[in-house]
Order: C-alpha cells, then sequence, then structure tokens
C-alpha cells in the first residue's frame, strides 16, 4: 500500500518567507503526484501536478519538483503572503490504479 | 454547473440515524470517486464508478456504508446506523474519463454524528 507522508505537519511563517513542504511516498511506480491547497471548510484546489517522467512543474509563485527514485516531491511558494495560509496535501497516483493516496497535509500559516 | 457539488454541506445525524450524501459531478465525467477526510487527516478512498458501474468499493469501511450511481451522473453515498467514527468530511471528486485522469473534487458534506 503506498504510504504517504508529509513533513512538517504546521508550519508559521512571516509574510515574504519563502515555504519548503515536503512529501514523501513508498512506492516509487507512480503514475503522477499532485499538490492541492484545502482551506478550512472547503474542499480540495489542485495546485500542480507532476507526471512520473517529469522532474517539476512551476506556476506563478509555485513550483513543485519530483524525485521518483527516492520518493521525494518538495513544493515551493515563493514571497510568501497571508492569503497562502490554508493546509497543502500531497497526493500520488501508483501506475495501473486510478484512487489518489494523500499525504495528512502542512497547514501554514502566513504571519502579517 | 461548471464544477462537482455535494448536498447538504453539512449534516448533524444522531447515532444510528441513516444518512444521504449527495454529488452532483462535472457534466459528462465518466468517473466518479468517493474519499472520506478525518479531522486533521488527508482524504482515503472509499469507491469509484466509472458511469453506473461501481468497479472498486474497497475503501468503504464496513458494510453500513453503500453507495450508488444509478444513472451514470449523480450519485449518493448511504451510511446506515451512523456511529460517532463515520463523523468526517466526505469528499466527492469526478474525471472526465478513466480513472486516471485528473481529480475535480467537490466541497465535501462535513457529516457530525452525535
Amino acid at each position: 500500500k503506498q504510504e504517504v507522508t508529509q513533513i512538517p505537519a504546521a508550519l508559521s511563517v512571516p509574510e515574504g518567507e519563502n515555504l519548503v513542504l515536503n512529501c514523501s511516498f513508498t512506492d516509487s511506480a507512480i503514475y503522477n503526484l499532485q499538490w492541492f491547497r484545502q482551506d478550512p471548510g472547503k474542499g480540495l484546489t489542485s495546485l500542480l501536478l507532476i507526471q512520473s517522467s517529469q522532474r517539476e512543474q512551476t506556476s506563478g509563485r509555485l513550483n513543485a519538483s519530483l524525485d521518483k527514485s527516492s520518493g521525494r516531491s518538495t513544493l515551493y511558494i515563493a514571497a510568501s503572503q497571508p492569503g497562502d495560509s490554508a493546509t497543502y496535501l500531497c497526493a500520488v497516483m501508483v501506475t495501473n490504479d486510478y484512487k489518489l493516496s494523500f499525504g495528512a497535509g502542512t497547514t501554514v500559516t502566513v504571519r502579517a | 454547473g461548471a464544477g462537482v457539488s455535494q448536498s447538504p454541506r453539512y449534516k448533524v445525524a444522531k447515532r444510528g440515524q441513516d444518512v444521504a450524501l449527495r454529488c452532483d459531478p462535472i457534466s459528462g465525467h465518466v468517473s466518479l470517486f468517493w474519499y472520506q477526510q478525518a479531522l486533521g487527516q488527508g482524504p482515503e478512498f472509499l469507491t469509484y464508478f466509472q458511469n453506473e458501474a461501481q468497479l472498486d468499493k474497497s475503501g468503504l469501511p464496513s458494510d453500513r456504508f453503500f453507495a450508488e450511481r444509478p444513472e451514470g451522473s449523480v450519485s449518493t453515498l448511504k451510511i446506515q446506523r451512523t456511529q460517532q467514527e463515520d463523523s468526517a468530511v466526505y469528499l466527492c471528486a469526478s474525471s472526465l474519463a478513466f480513472g486516471q485522469e485528473t481529480q475535480y473534487f467537490g466541497p465535501g458534506t462535513r457529516l457530525l454524528v452525535l
């Protein structure tokens, strides 16, 4: 069974600082990896999706890297803003499967 | 609508009560998924439909949980004789074609069993 771990569980930074969120997974035979954002009481918003053949994806201030062989992904958020405060979830889809395996998330607080 | 919708958004049930949670996927989406998210945890897979066929129900925690999608669009997740441990957010997701397409999530139904 795919196990997904996210470290740290919570993070508090002053506005303007760069954020680094880590995700690790046990089964390297993945089809893709996705980063989601979840605001309190809300559903999941997809931020970035990295296919297994890719090493990274970028969208605005967000950059996600993928190292399949070591079972790791990192989400970088540059120049954080209070609006970035949310829980960030990493999810992995294994090859020949369709279900997403999620980590428990990293809850980020950006202080103004 | 433009996205996945779920109703009700919040549900409070007394222990032992039956509940039904509804998911309206994006129009035309073939695949539909249900996930359960306990407080402070990531979502856990419950079940998967391709059109009206339930192809995988391996994540349903007990036989009190039942899901259906009779016409291949709207889906209902039913929980019989609710228990306190059923309290969670139930998320529905749909994807355009077969399971490995991008999944689009609804806002979830927050269930509290007292």
